[in-house]
């Protein structure tokens, strides 16, 4: 009955080396989300995915930020040449399902990664 | 901007208090949900709430829904050291599935 995991729970980087986060959604979920937490600015939505398909990455930066959601395997964020504005907690969260119409839309929160960029 | 106003920021209270938190938008939500996180975790989901002026009970904790579904609040009743931690409101918008809306939390501290 393992919840959300992510991988690594601290990542420490260089400017200009690049991030990989790792996500494993709960057994049975196909919904991920990514969000970053910064000191004193709460949880900012990045990016929504299902299996093999990005839905909506309106919260992603433009430049130097990906996502992906393989069809087998986590789901990978991906921070390209990294600054040290970077440095947050990325969470992820899973969700059993978001039907049309009514949200009612739960949503699990793995134990995030803290990326600290030197 | 922050669609989600979460009032206070700070609350320091002795163990056996009564305390209210607050999640105040202008925006209409679908549902919205109660996190607490504690430090260096994650979000620990703690209630969902759909229905305008639904109330929820979780032992000594009491959320409402606001009948308009536009804000919410958080009681607890006699509260414990063990409650400490940042409570968080998340807004689900109809018009958007997926992505949550979050306010920037009351961090309560219970004092034993």
């Amino acid at each position: 009955n393992a919840g959300v995991m992510q991988n690594p729970r601290h990542l420490v980087r260089r400017r200009g080396q690049e991030a990989r986060l790792r996500c494993s959604p709960m057994k049975g979920h196909s919904h991920v989300y990514w969000y970053r937490q910064l000191p004193e600015e709460g949880l900012k939505f990045m990016v929504y995915l299902q299996k093999e398909n990005i839905i909506d990455e309106s919260g992603m930066p433009k430049e130097r930020f990906s996502a992906e959601f393989p069809k087998e395997g986590p789901s990978i964020l991906r921070i390209q040449q990294v600054v040290r504005g970077d440095s947050a907690a990325y969470f992820c969260a899973s969700s059993p399902t978001t039907s049309g119409g009514l949200s009612y839309n739960e949503q699990f929160f793995g134990p995030g990664t803290r990326l600290t960029v030197l | 901007t922050q669609l989600l106003e979460q009032s206070p920021q700070f609350l320091s209270i002795q163990e056996g208090e009564n305390l209210t938190v607050y999640c105040n938008s202008s925006s209409v939500f679908s549902s919205l949900q109660w996190y607490r996180q504690e430090p260096g975790e994650g979000p620990v989901l703690l209630v969902t709430v759909v229905t305008g002026g639904e109330v929820k009970k979780l032992k000594r904790l009491t959320f409402q829904f606001g009948d308009a579904r536009k804000d919410s609040s958080l009681h607890i009743t006699a509260a414990q050291p063990g409650d400490t931690g940042l409570y968080l409101c998340a807004g689900a918008a109809g018009s958007t599935l997926g992505r949550l809306y979050f306010g920037r939390g009351t961090q309560l501290t219970v004092w034993p």
